[in-house]
């Protein structure tokens, strides 16, 4: 069965360190997104991405975050400068369409630990 | 905005229980309603799905049902295993929007 994978499962860096979460959505699906969930809160959504280009972002996905894919595979999450509070798990998820009634897949997550 | 509300765990029963997770949600529009589940140590899977006003999801047992009246999408199943401990997230996506909004998690222990 076709699934998205992430990596690390886990990474430490330093506060003020770049980081970069990599993803392999499913290869036949159009729209990529980002999550993520700080510990004891909710999923929230942070940015999709469709055609190369974002859709539609939160207001919690600012100038410090960036997505990329960079090749026909891999879609890509960076934070420019970590901070204490982006520790979190991120979660990649994919999807064949848009809308409502689309279901997304998502990923393992990955956990960003900031110290 | 849109927001989802769900009981907060953790729910303990044990095996063969009846089990109900409380989901109501605020959204303009017609979203669609989702369950998640989230095993120990991987990541978010579908459980099941309603895409419209009296619409049943069901799956591995479990049920939803989307009630437009009382917003509500409330998760049932007549016979808990062991084997269905998990976090279980209620979701939902409006119409014009591409990313889903999520409730915090319902914590679900079930004890032999």
């Amino acid at each position: 069965e076709p699934e998205v994978t992430q990596t690390p499962s886990h990474q430490v860096t330093q506060m003020g360190q770049e980081v970069i979460l990599r993803c392999v959505p499913i290869s036949n699906h159009l729209y990529f997104y980002w999550y993520r969930q700080i510990l004891g809160q909710k999923v929230e959504f942070l940015v999709s991405f469709y055609n190369n280009e974002i859709s539609e972002k939160s207001e919690i996905f600012d100038d410090q975050f960036s997505v990329e894919r960079p090749d026909g595979s891999n879609f890509t999450l960076k934070i420019r400068s970590t901070k204490l509070e982006d520790s979190a798990m991120y979660f990649c998820a994919s999807s064949a369409g848009r809308g409502a009634r689309t279901e997304a897949f998502f990923g393992q997550g990955t956990r960003l630990t900031v110290v | 905005g849109d927001s989802v509300t769900q009981m907060e765990g953790p729910v303990t029963l044990s095996e063969e229980a009846f089990l109900t997770i409380n989901c109501t949600y605020t959204a303009t529009g017609y979203p669609s309603l989702f369950w998640y589940v989230q095993y120990p140590g991987e990541g978010l899977q579908l459980l099941l799905k309603a895409t419209k006003a009296d619409d049943k999801g069901s799956n591995k047992g479990f049920e939803a049902t989307y009630r437009k009246e009382t917003t509500s999408f409330h998760l049932e199943k007549g016979s808990v295993q062991v084997s269905d401990s998990a976090v279980y997230f209620c979701a939902l996506r409006g119409g014009g929007a591409d990313g889903l909004t999520f409730g915090k998690g319902t914590h679900l222990i079930i004890q032999p």
